[in-house]
């Protein structure tokens, strides 16, 4: 099956600088890639995605690019701000299994330091 | 996004008493649900997927007949904890998705078995 696996699993950074999480994944097969962001004791918030067929996507100062090749997609948050602090995962959608499955990453935390 | 909307947001209950945690989706038709359980500073871990009218399946190692989970309409699906222990206590959360590959979550619902 699936297996995703994230890094790092701790970041910290200066308000205003980059952000970069990464993540791989072992099934060549799966085709949709989100990212999460979860803030303590809530659920967790869809912030972008990517599928299998376009390798980089970008939404305001958050973008993700994808290599299908070497099976990575990370996550790039430029310009942080403290509101940004929170938990990450990246999670993969195996295309074998139902539509909205997903496997997620161990998580990153990110600590964005005014 | 699309709206998950999952009920209660905190529980505490008696050891071998039974919890039951409602996942609603506010302004779609939810074809499928799923389950997930996180422990504190860990990833979400998938126990369970439903399809409305359908029975359950459940991940490796998780007793279908302790966590009882019920998709009887398109917009809500149910988890029971039945006979609960302190073992169960976690935070669980659900999630929804229309057929699309997004999967869209709730609040998640803190759980403390006493």
């Amino acid at each position: 099956g699936e297996n995703v696996e994230q890094h790092p699993s701790t970041l910290s950074v200066q308000e205003g600088d980059s952000a970069v999480i990464k993540c791989t994944y072992s099934d060549s097969a799966s085709n949709y890639f989100p990212w999460y962001k979860q803030e303590l004791g809530k659920g967790p918030q869809l912030i972008i995605d990517i599928r299998s067929n376009v390798g980089e996507k970008k939404d305001q100062r958050i973008a993700v690019t994808l290599n299908k090749t070497a099976k990575h997609f990370s996550l790039h948050i430029t310009e942080t701000q403290p509101e940004d602090s929170a938990v990450y995962f990246c999670a993969a959608s195996p295309s074998s299994g139902n539509t909205g499955k997903l496997i997620f990453g161990q998580g990153t935390t990110l600590q964005v330091k005014p | 996004g699309a709206v998950v909307s999952q009920h209660p947001s905190r529980v505490i209950c008696k050891s071998g008493t039974s919890v039951k945690i409602e996942c609603r989706s506010l302004d779609f038709q939810a074809t499928t649900m799923f389950w997930y359980r996180q422990f504190p500073k860990q990833s979400l871990m998938l126990m369970a997927t439903s399809n409305e009218g359908s029975k359950a399946t459940y991940e490796q190692g998780v007793e279908k007949d302790k966590f009882l989970i019920n998709h009887a309409s398109l917009t809500l699906s149910t988890l029971t904890v039945t006979s609960a222990h302190p073992e169960d206590s976690s935070f669980y959360i659900c999630s929804a998705t229309g057929g699309r590959p997004e999967a869209f979550f709730g609040q998640g619902t803190r759980l403390t078995v006493v």
